[in-house]
């Protein structure tokens, strides 16, 4: 199975700058990797998904990366507000069937205005 | 369709009793999931649904634990003899045959006492 790693210490930004947060896996690289966006005591709400064959996506002020030599995704948000401010969690599936999804531990992202 | 939903929001019960846990997911939705999150860290996985077959269980599934998925439609997840290990919020989530991300709900808060 995947071992995923998310930065655990909180990411503090000022509002309008860019954040951006790391996801690194180990094992084998997956055919997808998805980001989602969890507020307290909330279920994870998915925001995008990179396929292996993609390098870069986006959405309005999201942007994702995969670099699956580096076994990294990178997640960006820019003019980065403070509704922002979540944890951030990726996700990879578990094997190769990709029936379930294991998770990070998630990031959180503080963004003062 | 309003989402997945799950219930109750919130369950305190003592050391020893049982408890059961409902989720409804989006109706056109075949694959459901149930997942446990702790404070602090991200969802672990602890079984899957196609439809009405459990098709995956973590081992972190005791055999004090057992879901069930009667017709496909929505799911119970019944922890027996509670321990204050259990304590934590369970997530459920759906996706479609071929889909991209989940659908979680807002989660059951479970405090053991």
């Amino acid at each position: 199975s995947q071992k995923i790693e998310q930065n655990s210490e909180a990411l503090n930004i000022q509002e309008g700058k860019t954040a951006t947060l790391t996801c690194n896996y180990t094992n084998y690289s997956p055919a997808y990797l998805q980001w989602y966006r969890q507020d307290p005591g909330r279920g994870p709400v998915f925001l995008l998904l990179i396929r292996e064959n993609e390098k870069e996506k986006r959405k309005e002020r999201l942007k994702v990366t995969f670099d699956t030599t580096l076994k990294q995704s990178l997640f960006h948000i820019t003019a980065s507000q403070p509704a922002d401010s979540a944890t951030y969690l990726c996700a990879l599936p578990n094997n190769n069937a990709g029936n379930m999804l294991t998770f990070g531990g998630g990031t959180r992202l503080m963004v003062k205005p | 369709d309003t989402g997945v939903s799950q219930d109750p929001r919130h369950k305190i019960t003592k050391r020893g009793q049982n408890v059961t846990f409902r989720c409804d997911p989006i109706s056109e939705h075949n694959r459901l999931y149930w997942y446990r999150q702790t404070l602090g860290q991200g969802p672990e996985f602890l079984t899957y649904f196609q439809n009405e077959a459990q098709l995956e269980k973590s081992r972190l599934l005791s055999d004090r634990f057992s879901a069930e998925r009667p017709k496909g439609s929505f799911s119970t997840l019944e922890i027996q003899r509670t321990e204050q290990g259990d304590s934590a919020m369970y997530l459920c989530a759906s996706s479609p045959p071929r889909g991209t991300g989940y659908t979680f709900g807002s989660g059951t808060r479970l405090t053991v006492v």
